[in-house]
Parts: structure tokens; sequence; C-alpha cells
């Protein structure tokens, strides 16, 4: 069964820094990967996903995310964090062939300070 | 397009009342999946519906929970008799096809007095 894990519950950065949000999964072929964002009370918006081909994946709202087979990562980046990135964010993996079944991380709460 | 509707956004129910979910797909999505949220954790997998069928329900509870996903209207989650446990939000999720991008909606918050 896939597994992943984000090591980090919550991080804290300062407006403009550079932001790099760690995720490690465990799956038996190739992943499909994903990454969400949640804001308080709201739903889960996809900030970007990896299905095959180039292994850097640039998203919505300037993130990107790069796939590290050797690693078994997928951490999520950002050059300049803005006040409005502060959210939880969680990355997730779902199974490649017949349906998806997606596992999700336990999230990293960011926090960005001014 | 309108994205992935639930309804109601906030639920409360006492003990041993029943809780009904819904959730309508995004338009010409026919897979569903529901999923939960308990305070402080990550999203767990429930179950996945096409139309008119349960293809995996291996992440819900076996007793008291059901869902369905009919030809014509919104899936629906359903709790029966709730307890101070089943207080969670509860993420309904679909995709075109699958495996796909699975599109989220606000979520249901349930809260059991």
């Amino acid at each position: 069964a896939q597994s992943v894990t984000q090591p980090d519950i919550h991080i804290t950065v300062s407006e403009g820094a550079s932001l790099e949000l760690r995720c490690n999964y465990s799956y038996g072929a190739t992943p499909y990967l994903f990454w969400y964002v949640q804001s308080p009370g709201q739903g889960l918006q996809l900030l970007l996903k990896y299905f095959s081909g180039d292994t850097l994946v640039q998203g919505i709202k300037g993130f990107e995310a790069e796939f590290k087979r050797s690693q078994s990562s997928f951490n999520l980046r950002k050059p300049s964090v803005h006040w409005s990135d502060a959210a939880e964010y969680f990355c997730a993996v779902g199974a490649t062939g017949g349906y998806q079944k997606v596992t999700f991380g336990t999230g990293t709460k960011l926090q960005v300070i001014p | 397009n309108a994205g992935v509707m639930q309804n109601p956004r906030h639920l409360v129910r006492r003990r041993g009342q029943e809780a009904r979910l819904r959730c309508s797909p995004v338009k010409g999505h026919s897979h569903v999946y529901w999923y939960r949220q308990l305070p402080e954790e990550g999203l767990k997998f429930m179950v996945y519906l096409q139309k008119e069928n349960i293809i995996d329900e291996s992440g819900m509870p076996k007793e008291r929970f059901s869902a369905e996903f009919p030809k014509e209207g919104p899936s629906i989650l359903r709790i029966q008799q709730v307890v101070r446990g089943d207080s969670a939000a509860y993420f309904c999720a679909s995709s075109p096809d699958s495996p796909e991008t699975q599109y989220f909606g606000p979520g249901t918050r349930l809260l059991v007095l």
C-alpha cells in the first residue's frame, strides 16, 4: 500500500523568503503525485501534479515541485513566499493502474511572518 | 463551470441522529470519492463510487456508514446513529475518469453534540 510522509508539521518563513516543503512517498511503481493547499475552513485546491514526463512540475501561484525517484521525494518549492500563502499543504500519492486511490500526508502548516 | 458542490457546509447533529451529506460532482464527472478529515489530521479515503456502483469502500467503517451515487442526483454519504467521534470534515472529490486528477468540494463539517 502506498504512503506519504510530510516530516514538517509546522513551518514558519518570512515573507519574501524561499520555501521548501518536504514530501516522501512509498509506492512500488511510478506514482501519481499531487500537492494540494487548504486554507482554514476551506476545501483543497490542487497546486500541481506529476503523472509522468518532466520531473520538474510547475503549478499555480508560483509553486513548483520536483519528482526524485531515487529519493522517493516530491518536494514543493516557491522562490518567494507571500503572506497569502499561509495555509496547510498536503502532499498526496495516487496508485497507478486501475482506479486512483489517493493517500494523503498529514499536512504541513505554513505560517508567513512579515 | 461549477466545481464540486457539497451541502450542507455545516451540520450539527445530536448523538443517535442521522447525518446525510450530499455531493454534486463537476458536470460530466462520473467518479466520486469521499474522504474524512479529523482535526489536525490529513484526509483519509473512505469510498470510491461510479454511477450506481460502489467500487471501493475499504475506508468506510463497517457499521453505520453508507454511500451511494445514483444514476440521477448527487452522491450521498449517510451516517446513522452518529457518535461524537464522527465529528469531522467530510470532503467529496470527483474526476472525469480514473486515474485522473480529483477535484475537491468545500467539505461538510459535521459536529456531533
